[in-house]
């Protein structure tokens, strides 16, 4: 079964880097997913599509400080220079045999 | 600008029925696969449906398979969900979303959400 396993929180402090990690269950270490941010009372927002091999699509306007990365099952979404309203939950989501999957979400705070 | 509007939320009790729409614009809408995703208070995003381009090909969610119809009006440029059967755990703001450009079976991944509405099953 595609099971996205995310951490349910981290938290860093302002102007530094985080390493945010999406991890596919076994046996589907080749799936690409999405990563996609929800600001407190706002809906979602796109922000990459992370392949297996680290090539990733950026929404529009999304600013060079959020980049992707992969690593055999774990797909990783990296926010340098962390802002005040970075602080969100962030939220993973691939597509399975015809269905959609999405991780539980990682709540950031920024400290 | 994309632009997703959801509307047809409220109230409405368990059993019931209710349709949301989803008016689409700034974009060609005709060649884009659709989902619903929901979000219950509190919680995370949850994957509803999907729709194909044509609206000839549909996938569910095991939740609201039966219950739930995923359609669109490419002439109207609107996304539509018809749920029936409302139970208390349907409760949650329900979002339209747009699949990125689509290559292969590679149409799942989503690139544009609008704001959501909320449905609230309750007596």
């Amino acid at each position: 079964q595609l099971v996205l396993t995310q951490s349910p929180s981290a938290s860093a402090s302002l102007g530094a880097s985080v390493k945010l990690t999406c991890t596919l269950s076994s046996g589907h270490s080749g799936y690409a997913i999405a990563w996609h941010q929800q600001q407190p009372e706002k809906g979602p927002r796109f922000l990459m599509k992370l392949n297996s091999d680290g090539y990733h699509i950026k929404g529009d306007g999304i600013p060079d400080r959020f980049s992707g990365s992969s690593s055999g099952a774990e797909r990783y979404l990296t926010i340098s220079s962390l802002q005040s309203e970075d602080e969100a939950d962030y939220y993973c989501q691939t597509w399975g045999t015809g269905i959609g999957v999405f991780g539980g979400g990682t709540k950031l705070t920024v400290l | 600008e994309v632009q997703l509007v959801e509307s047809g939320g409220g109230l409405v009790q368990p059993g019931g029925s209710l349709r949301l729409s989803c008016a689409a614009s700034g974009f060609t809408f005709s060649p884009y696969w659709m989902h619903w995703v929901r979000q219950a208070p509190g919680k995370g995003l949850v994957w509803v449906s999907r729709v194909n381009s044509d609206g000839s090909n549909t996938n569910y969610a095991d939740s609201v398979k039966g219950r739930f119809t995923i359609s669109r009006d490419n002439a109207k440029n609107t996304l539509y969900l018809q749920m029936n059967s409302l139970r208390a755990e349907d409760t949650a703001v329900y979002y339209c979303a747009r699949v990125g450009s689509c290559s292969g079976s590679d149409c799942w991944w989503v690139d544009n959400w609008g704001q959501g509405t909320l449905v609230t099953v309750s007596s």
